[in-house]
């Protein structure tokens, strides 16, 4: 099956900055790739995702960058807010079911 | 709201009970994806189901199952349970039956086994 992996696996910024955080995946033949936001006590909301047709995505403050040759994307948060702090799981599917990379926890510093 | 429902939201349960967890997908959404979230772990996939059916298996130990009536809401059942089977289960639907498209989360079911 795929395999995700994270990094980092936590994330302090100030409020304002920008964050990155990156995955790689393991199967070449992927080609849909989602980023989840769970917030404390709930469960994991879609944000962005990026299909492997484009290079990269842009949805107001977040974005993504994929690069199939290397087989790694990314989630890029500019000026960061207190309510972005929460967990962020990267994802690429399998032949039925989403991998999930292990998480970055993101913390915004007022 | 993703529109996926669980209920119960929090269940506390003995070693050794069993569980119902019950899921309803969005509207229209003929796949259920079922999630173990350990503490501090990520996601580990347990099963899917597709328009009834069993379609997939990960992770899924032999005390658990599951299952999707054909009203397309479906139910995890854990038994014998471990005081490692403690932790959020979450329950995911998609439209179609592959993994390469959205798949929306329910706000989880927080199983505490004591």
């Amino acid at each position: 099956g795929e395999n995700v992996e994270q990094h980092p696996s936590t994330l302090s910024v100030q409020e304002g900055d920008s964050a990155v955080i990156k995955c790689t995946y393991s199967d070449s033949a992927s080609n849909y790739f989602p980023w989840y936001k769970q917030e404390l006590g709930k469960g994991p909301q879609l944000i962005i995702d990026i299909r492997s047709n484009v290079g990269e995505k842009k949805d107001q403050r977040i974005a993504v960058t994929l690069n199939k040759t290397a087989k790694h994307f990314s989630l890029h948060i500019t000026e960061t807010q207190p309510e972005d702090s929460a967990v962020y799981f990267c994802a690429a599917p399998g032949a039925n079911n989403l991998f999930f990379g292990t998480g970055t926890r993101l913390t915004v510093i007022p | 709201d993703s529109g996926v429902t669980q209920t119960p939201k929090h269940l506390i349960t003995a070693t050794g009970q069993r569980v119902t967890l019950r899921c309803s997908p969005r509207s229209g959404d003929l796949s259920v994806y079922w999630y173990q979230q350990s503490l501090d772990q990520g996601l580990q996939f347990l099963i899917q189901y597709y328009n009834g059916e069993e379609r997939a298996k990960g992770n899924i130990l032999e005390r658990f199952s599951a299952q999707q009536f054909p009203d397309l809401h479906s139910e995890l059942n854990l038994s014998s349970l471990e005081l490692g089977d403690s932790a959020l289960y979450f329950c995911a639907s998609s439209a179609p039956g592959t993994a390469n498209t959205e798949a929306f989360f329910g706000q989880g079911t927080r199983l505490t086994v004591v």
